[in-house]
């Protein structure tokens, strides 16, 4: 159970398109998602928390017209790249959380997309 | 100083070792405590939360010492398959707000 989906697994695309990422939570509803991103090496890095139904709240220094999250329902929260760069490249990951189960606060993570900027 | 923060690594260990990983985290206000396991280029995934009372799950003990802002974690009779990188992650009341720490690589051989 407790179980998160993202698509698309890995992405290539050029300089200065957009990528749309998607997150699901597949048997729960998740009233807070969370969307991560990992650079090689380093730990995962808070970009944004999504509440269902209202605006995201960036972290500091990420730019919201840049990553623009969406949480539409209460299983689908989506984060768009938008002109992207190479430097925009990393291993981004969604994570959402089920009151319902599970330990307090603990957060169920998606398998991650790679997006690779050229 | 960082919100987080773990031993460097790596740690390399032979099979059977036991081996301790530490972290330190700087919010005193800080009430959710856990251990995540990630394997390469896979996502993290909880190994245990962590109370005040410690506890213990097989063969991995987890303890937290609030006062000293210290968490740490035992891995007893390490299997090759504890080869992972070891995140330290501490949220927030709400968990709204959940810092994780760079990780601690370890490999274990036979």
């Amino acid at each position: 159970g407790a179980v998160v989906s993202q698509h698309p697994s890995w992405v290539i695309c050029k300089s200065g398109t957009s990528v749309k990422i998607e997150c699901r939570s597949l048997d729960f509803q998740a009233t807070t998602m969370f969307w991560y991103r990992q650079f090689p090496k380093q730990s995962l890095m808070l970009m944004a928390t999504s509440n269902e139904g209202s605006k995201a709240t960036y972290e500091q220094g990420v730019e919201k017209d840049k990553f623009l999250i969406n949480h539409a329902s209460l299983t689908l929260s989506t984060l768009t790249v938008t002109s992207a760069h190479p430097e925009d490249s990393s291993f981004y990951i969604c994570s959402a959380r089920d009151r319902t189960r599970g330990v307090i606060n603990e957060q169920f993570f998606g398998p991650g997309t790679r997006l690779t900027v050229l | 100083r960082k919100e987080v923060e773990q031993d460097p690594g790596p740690f390399n260990v032979p099979e059977g070792a036991t081996v301790a990983f530490n972290c330190t985290y700087s919010n005193s206000a800080s009430q959710s405590f856990f251990w995540y396991r990630q394997d390469c280029r896979k996502e993290p995934k909880l190994l245990m939360s962590v109370y005040s009372s410690g506890n213990e799950d097989g063969r991995f003990t987890a303890q937290l010492n609030r006062a000293s802002q210290y968490i740490s974690l035992l891995i007893r009779d390490s299997k090759l398959s504890d080869s992972a990188t070891y995140l330290c992650v501490v949220a927030d009341t709400g968990g709204f707000k959940t810092i994780f720490g760079a990780g601690t690589r370890l490999f274990v051989k036979a």
